[in-house]
This record gives structure tokens, C-alpha cells and sequence, in this order.
């Protein structure tokens, strides 16, 4: 079953920092880039970043660069985001995505709450 | 990078068709044929209606269209149905090899 699985919820301090996961599963992982989106409590949704697992290139919007890593592990077909810093903004339900041009495939959510 | 510009809202009776546009700029949607359409129900993920500007992926119902002209994007649906009401969002591939989505436009059958 072609999926992206992701981690569980978090809740965070201002100025930590939160790392959430993305597994995907059957389909080849590094055949296809993958996007990490956010979408505020009824806001829009928001791009951060694309990495392209075969290789490692990676892409960041210019509003996180600094404050973002995503980093991929083949051996786990599993992508990674870490945003650093925290502050109440950041709360959000964090998207991984699969695709190029366009997102195809998305995984369920992980909500991130910040709050002291 | 600046989002694209979307309606905040739009309606229409069951049957009728309605258009959502998106405006962008030539470094994204007017630069590339690379936009794309999502529509999201509340508490769930998005899904992808549109790709490459009017390209349907398979199982979207072909109710749905796309096509642009210059630097704005439209998305059409006809013969709206009640399940179609959700917010949409366009999305494009820009200069920077960075992605930009719209604001989002709420959809209200009415």
C-alpha cells in the first residue's frame, strides 16, 4: 500500500525545537522528491521544503532557511524535518508530501503545538 | 516569495459551475506550466484534483479543469455536486525552484 506515515503529535516550549518524521512505504523511495508543507489552525497551507532522497539535494522556502533542517535516510525510506527556535507561530499540523512538480501523495498530518 | 492570490471564497447551486482563480507573477505561475490544484476537507490531508496546469490524475472526476492564461490559473468545476464543497488550493513551481501555494478559496454549495 503506497503511504506516507508520520509521526505523532508534539507539543513544545517556545525556543525548542521538533523533529517529525515521515515513512513511506510501496513505492520506491528514491524515485520521487518529497515536500514538507504546514497549515495553521484554519489557515492555508504553507511550503517549507524539498528533498530529493536520491542524491540529497535539498531546497528550503526562504521564511525557514536558518531555522529548518530536512534530512533523509534511505536505509528507512524515512525523511525528516527539524524546525529549531519554536515560537507560538509555529503551531501547526506539518504535511510530508511525495512529488516534483506536484504533490500526489500526502501523509496525514503531525500537529505541533507550541505553547508555554 | 509571496503566496498566490486567490478569492477568499466562492458559491454556487448544485449543477452550476464555478471558476477559482489564482494570480501569480512570471517567476511562478506565468514562468512554467507546473501549477497544480488541491482540495481539502476540513481535518483532512489535501488531495491533488489538477497537475501541470489541466492534467486530471486518475479517479478525479472529470468534472474538474484547469488552464491558465499569463500569469493567472484558473480552476473550473461543472456540475457541482455537495461533496465538492472544501477549500482549494493552487500551488506553483517557481524561479527559485521553491513551490508557492494560494491563500485558499472556500467553496460553498449551496
Amino acid at each position: 500500500q503506497v503511504q506516507l506515515v508520520q509521526s505523532g503529535a508534539e507539543v513544545k516550549k517556545p525556543g525548542a525545537s521538533v523533529k517529525v518524521s515521515c515513512k513511506a512505504s510501496g513505492y520506491t523511495f528514491t524515485s520521487y522528491h518529497m515536500h514538507w508543507v504546514r497549515q495553521a489552525p484554519g489557515q492555508g497551507l504553507e511550503w517549507i521544503a524539498i528533498i530529493n532522497p536520491s542524491g540529497g539535494s535539498i531546497n528550503y522556502a526562504q521564511k525557514f532557511r536558518g531555522r529548518v533542517t530536512v534530512t533523509g535516510d534511505t536505509s528507512t525510506s524515512t525523511v525528516y524535518m527539524e524546525l529549531s527556535s519554536l515560537t507560538s507561530e509555529d503551531t501547526a499540523v506539518y504535511y510530508c508530501a511525495r512529488g516534483a512538480r506536484y504533490f500526489d501523495l500526502w501523509g496525514r498530518g503531525t500537529l505541533v503545538t507550541v505553547s508555554s | 516569495q509571496s503566496a498566490l492570490t486567490q478569492p477568499a471564497s466562492v458559491s454556487g447551486s448544485p449543477g452550476q459551475s464555478i471558476t477559482i482563480s489564482c494570480a501569480g507573477t512570471s517567476s511562478d505561475v506565468g514562468g512554467y506550466n507546473y501549477v497544480s490544484w488541491y482540495q481539502q476537507h476540513p481535518g483532512k490531508a489535501p488531495k491533488l484534483m489538477i497537475y501541470d496546469v489541466n492534467n486530471r490524475p486518475s479517479g478525479v472526476s472529470n468534472r474538474f479543469s484547469g488552464s491558465k492564461s499569463g500569469n493567472t490559473a484558473s480552476l473550473t468545476i461543472s456540475g457541482l455536486q455537495a461533496e465538492d464543497e472544501a477549500d482549494y488550493y493552487c500551488a506553483s513551481y517557481t524561479t527559485s525552484s521553491t513551490r508557492v501555494f494560494g491563500g485558499g478559496t472556500k467553496l460553498t454549495v449551496l
